[in-house]
Parts: structure tokens; C-alpha cells; sequence
């Protein structure tokens, strides 16, 4: 099946500092991408919708200034964790593809704010 | 808005066990898709189901559409300790609305 990278897997940040997380779909190429948060032992949450070439769709309860998507290329998406705080740590996830097929989803990263 | 709720939260099962997760949505679905959470990992996709009253099965995996489109389940026949971890049933095209999971922890 298709590749969906994550970079980075995990990363430890300062509260109020920002995180940025890149989502890559490395065979294929991806017009939209999903954003997924995931709280421990909880279900994935879809946050929002990448479209390229255009503004992201947020999902309600997301704040789409705290949580900046951008959409680059057919290949990249990034999504940036503004002003972090302890209340954001999460596993965040990606996925491309679809359409009527599966959904493939990256490796996830797991952001701690302290 | 859309819902989707898994039972059980969470199952032991003793290996070679059967082991079954139903999945219910408030409205009706275009589609299920079965994913497979291992402990740290991300969701893996399993298998998409369309139809209504949809059987399809893989190796020891049984998965069912229900017939009004709202339900599916996932049978485990003889459960073995790789089977482990959370299974989410999900609904949608490109957007999708996952369960809440269920959790298998298999005794060996």
C-alpha cells in the first residue's frame, strides 16, 4: 500500500513555544490530507481537512489559529501547534489517499508540552 | 452530529478464544472500514465493507454490514496474542468518523 510519513515521531516542547509536525505521502500524491489528534485511550478526533492549494476546512472546536495546516504541495502537509500548553500534548496523526479506498495513515507524533 | 459507539470498551479474552466488537452509528453509513491500533502504533486499515448485509472475511477475521447500514461487527475466531490491540470501526469517505474502539487483550 501507499506511504504516509511523519516527521517528527515524537517531540518535547516548552509551553507557549510552537511544533511544527510535516506529513509526507512519499509514493503518492495527496490533494487532501486529515488531521487526526488522539488523547490516551481515546479514539482519533478528526481535527481538520487539508486541501492544497486552499485554506484547510477545521472540524467543530478546533481552533484554527492555534492549530495552523498548510497544504504545500500535492505531497506535504504541516501542521503547526501555535503558543503550545500542557492541554495539547497528543498523538497526532495523519492519513491521505481514499476516495473511495482506504485511508493511509502516517506513523503519528506524540507532542509533550511541559 | 455523527456518532459511532464500539462495544465492548475493553475485552480479555484467554488465547484460542472467540472474540466479537460491535459498532453502532446514530445515522446511516456509506461504508465501515475496520482498523487495528497495535500499543503505540497508528491504524492500520483491515478492510471496507459497502453493502448492506455485507459479509467478507479474512482468515480468521469475520466482518458484517448490517442490513439497515447503521451496525457492523468483527469476529475473531481462536484468538492468538497477536490479535492484541484496539480495533476502531470507522464510516465515511476521506473524512471518516471513528468508533471509540475496543481494546483486546488476549491471555496466553
Amino acid at each position: 500500500g501507499a506511504v504516509v510519513s511523519q516527521h517528527p515521531s515524537w517531540v518535547i516542547c516548552k509551553s507557549g513555544t510552537s511544533v511544527k509536525i510535516e506529513c509526507r505521502s512519499l509514493d503518492f500524491q495527496a490533494t487532501t490530507m486529515f488531521w487526526y489528534r488522539q488523547f490516551p485511550k481515546q479514539s482519533l478526533m478528526l481535527m481538520a481537512t487539508s486541501n492544497e492549494g486552499s485554506k484547510a476546512t477545521y472540524e467543530q472546536g478546533v481552533e484554527k489559529d492555534k492549530f495552523l495546516i498548510n497544504h504545500a504541495s500535492l505531497t506535504l502537509s504541516t501542521l503547526t501547534v501555535t503558543s503550545a500548553h500542557p492541554e495539547d500534548s497528543s498523538f497526532y496523526i495523519c492519513s491521505a489517499g481514499g476516495g473511495r479506498d482506504e485511508q493511509f495513515f502516517g506513523p503519528g507524533t506524540r507532542l509533550t508540552v511541559l | 452530529g455523527q456518532q459511532v459507539m464500539q462495544i465492548p470498551q475493553y475485552q480479555h479474552v484467554q488465547e484460542g478464544e472467540d472474540f466479537t466488537t460491535y459498532c453502532n452509528s446514530s445515522t446511516t453509513l456509506s461504508n465501515i472500514q475496520w482498523y487495528k491500533q497495535r500499543p503505540g502504533g497508528h491504524p492500520v486499515f483491515l478492510i471496507q465493507l459497502v453493502k448492506s448485509g455485507e459479509v467478507k472475511k479474512q482468515k480468521r477475521l469475520t466482518f458484517q454490514f448490517g442490513e439497515a447500514k447503521k451496525n457492523s461487527s468483527l469476529h475473531i475466531t481462536a484468538t492468538q496474542t497477536t490479535d492484541v490491540g484496539t480495533y476502531f470501526c470507522a464510516g465515511g469517505y476521506q473524512k471518516v468518523t471513528f468508533g471509540t474502539g475496543t481494546k483486546l487483550q488476549v491471555i496466553p
